[in-house]
């Protein structure tokens, strides 16, 4: 157990639909970076936020986004929803802004997102 | 940021141990090397990270040579639960606002046979 609770584990949809992903972080983690994994893909980086402030930005459509509260819990809303955006979507958590400050991404077990 | 490239997949017996390099030619003076190991349907776990010559831990170790521009990672008589996706990932140390956190590839599968 990584210590990083992501909810809902598992989520169909039908296209042009919204959804919204929970993480909440590791007590005393600042950051939450959030993934997508297509079948066969490598981990596609979208978003990070430390203390509530957004920190990095990746590949992320402009159909999604990002916020992370003050008690520091994360959500990532997936709006007009397309076939292609069902995946896994990981969040992970560290203890300061930077990757290697602790050397350790801590992950969730992932929320699967379906699109029919 | 430094690209890596890895082999896409490895197959090894059980009890072997297991040696997945990684190259990393433009590899900055701040980067470190840091190495995630994946099962199916989880999230990648933490397994090892390193700046230079040799780290070892309860799980791996890592070689890295002088010139750093590729990395080496042992498993040490490997178990058919070692089978998964492992990523190499390299990055600075201190990510300034507007950096793109590290990137994972597609990484090595790893297939441990009996």
């Amino acid at each position: 157990d990584s210590g990083v609770t992501q909810t809902p584990k598992h989520l169909i949809t039908a296209t042009g639909q919204r959804v919204t992903l929970r993480c909440s972080p590791r007590s005393g983690d600042l950051s939450v970076y959030w993934y997508q994994q297509s079948l066969d893909q490598g981990l596609q980086f979208l978003i990070q936020y430390y203390n509530g402030e957004e920190r990095a930005k990746g590949n992320i459509l402009e159909r999604f986004s990002a916020q992370q509260f003050p008690d520091l819990h994360s959500e990532l809303n997936l709006s007009s929803l397309e076939l292609g955006d069902s995946a896994l979507y990981f969040c992970a958590s560290s203890v300061g802004a930077g990757l290697h400050d602790t050397g350790e991404l801590f992950f969730g077990e992932g929320s699967r997102l379906t699109v029919l | 940021l430094a690209k890596t490239t890895q082999p896409i997949s490895m197959d090894s017996y059980e009890g072997q141990e297991v040696n997945i390099t990684c190259s990393h030619n433009n590899i900055a003076t701040n980067d470190y090397i840091t190495w995630y190991q994946q099962f199916p349907s989880q999230g990648p776990r933490f397994i090892i990270q390193g700046y230079k010559t040799k780290v070892t831990n309860e799980v791996a170790s890592l070689f890295i040579p002088a010139d750093r521009k590729s990395s080496t990672l042992s498993l040490p008589r490997v178990s058919l639960s070692d089978t998964a996706v492992y990523y190499c990932l390299v990055g600075d140390r201190f990510l300034s606002s507007g950096n793109t956190p590290l990137v994972f590839g597609k990484g090595t599968r790893l297939s441990v046979i009996a």
